[in-house]
């Protein structure tokens, strides 16, 4: 199995609404990522997590919350979001020490 | 910050024509990675290359590390449209834990016309 998944495939939520994205990977990949993704730009790193503790956090703003409860899933819980957050939020998962990350197809994600 | 950019930004050629994309950068990568996007979907894996001067053909699509891994070039041989898409370069170094730290280079849109 070498897919990585996130639910749900779209979003629209409003300002005030809190949502979140789950990503899933049972690779044994022990290093996990978030990105965002605006149109026609390419990702941005937003979280880097490494046996299920934050490695990084790229000054992302507080209204986006990054978990890790187990090995295997990584959520981003959303709240407050703007409309400039929309955009497509990949999640990726890697062995650690090695040259690989596999992505997953992205949540596109409209903030109203 | 890293930078890497990627030349040309929009490519629209015919089908059977070779191309050539570009990546470069001041900063000196552990390893260099090209990447493929469909619209709304994940980033696909294409290559890897990690030594300098580095050469490996997938099929119709070569690619070449630089001497000094701060550069790259994908160059694709008799296109087709199933090659249209987003190519991404890749810089990737290794944090203190051993997970990838990544930046993606500014993109090339490619688009083969039958």
């Amino acid at each position: 199995d070498t897919e990585v998944t996130q639910t749900p495939k779209h979003l629209v939520m409003g300002m005030t609404n809190k949502k979140s994205l789950k990503c899933e990977q049972h690779m044994g990949h022990r290093a996990m990522y978030w990105y965002k993704q605006k149109a026609k730009k390419p990702p941005e790193l937003m979280f880097v997590y490494s046996y299920e503790k934050l490695s990084i956090n790229e000054s992302v703003p507080s209204r986006f919350s990054p978990e890790c409860p187990n090995s295997s899933l990584l959520n981003l819980h959303l709240h407050a979001l703007q409309p400039e957050d929309s955009a497509l939020y990949l999640c990726a998962s890697s062995q650690l020490n090695t040259d690989t990350q596999y992505f997953g197809p992205g949540t596109r994600l409209t903030v109203l | 910050t890293q930078l890497l950019e990627q030349s040309p930004q929009f490519l629209s050629i015919q089908e059977g024509e070779n191309l050539t994309v570009y990546c470069n950068s001041s900063s000196v990568f552990s390893s260099l990675q090209w990447y493929r996007q469909e619209p709304g979907e994940g980033p696909v894996l294409l290559v890897t290359v990690v030594t300098g001067g580095e050469v490996k053909k997938l099929k119709r699509l070569t690619f070449q590390f630089g001497d000094a891994r701060k550069d790259s070039s994908l160059h694709i041989t008799a296109a087709q449209p199933g090659d249209t898409g987003l190519y991404l370069c890749a810089g990737e170094t290794f944090g203190s834990g051993g997970y990838q730290k990544v930046t993606f280079g500014t993109g090339t849109k490619l688009q083969v016309i039958p």
